[in-house]
């Protein structure tokens, strides 16, 4: 079956310490992946997204995620985060070879910046 | 449009009354999504459009949910006999072609749907 699996639910840190968000999948064949964020009262907004090559992918605000195909993981990183970084973030997955392109989600990390 | 637009953007209705939420893609943009997210939940694929027509309904949860697409843009997303578990928000979403070659999905806000 296809699925993605994001282990944190509620992440909690202070500003500048360092992030990393897991997400692991389950599909078969080549997948695009993506983050997705959604801040508080806002649209989900494109974060990063990998369809091949290079499988250390940079985004916007200085996140960035590794593919590692042997690990079926894609998992986001951040150095150092910022209070506005509190939001929710999504992990999705699409094949290569589907018709329609539909993303399948993860269940959300909601992070919590404290200033 | 700028982005993708929905309507409305808040909805409470009485359960088995029948409601529609409306999605505005962005311009030009042949392939349009439903989903739908309820608390604590992630993001459920309903129904996908191409065009006008809908070769994916397979996230439709019963036949009380039905969506169409007119002239390649509008969509309209009908519940018929709302019940208390439809209460989500409900998401649509647009990108300029269908199928996985690189192109980008684009979501609009929601329409938050309480059914009381």
């Amino acid at each position: 079956a296809q699925s993605v699996s994001q282990h944190n639910h509620h992440v909690i840190l202070s500003e500048a310490a360092s992030l990393e968000l897991g997400c692991n999948y389950s599909y078969g064949g080549t997948v695009n992946l993506f983050w997705y964020v959604q801040y508080p009262g806002q649209h989900l907004q494109l974060l990063l997204k990998y369809f091949s090559g290079d499988p250390l992918v940079k985004g916007i605000k200085g996140f960035e995620a590794e593919f590692i195909k042997s690990k079926f993981s894609f998992n986001l990183r951040k150095p150092s985060v910022q209070w506005s970084d509190t939001a929710e973030y999504f992990c999705a997955v699409n094949g290569h070879s589907s018709n329609t392109g539909k993303l399948i989600f993860g269940q959300g990390t909601t992070l919590q910046v404290k200033p | 449009g700028a982005g993708v637009s929905q309507s409305p953007s808040n909805k409470v209705t009485e359960k088995g009354k029948d409601v529609e939420l409306r999605c505005d893609p962005i311009s030009g943009h042949t392939a349009l999504y439903w989903y739908r997210q309820s608390l604590g939940q992630g993001l459920e694929f309903l129904i996908y459009f191409q065009g006008n027509s809908a070769p994916d309904k397979s996230g439709l949860p019963s036949d009380r949910f039905s969506a169409e697409r007119t002239g390649g843009s509008v969509s309209t997303l009908t519940i018929q006999r709302t019940q208390q578990e439809d209460s989500a928000v409900y998401l649509c979403a647009s990108s300029l072609f269908g199928g996985s070659n690189g192109n980008t999905i684009y979501f609009g806000e929601g329409s938050w749907l309480t059914v009381v």
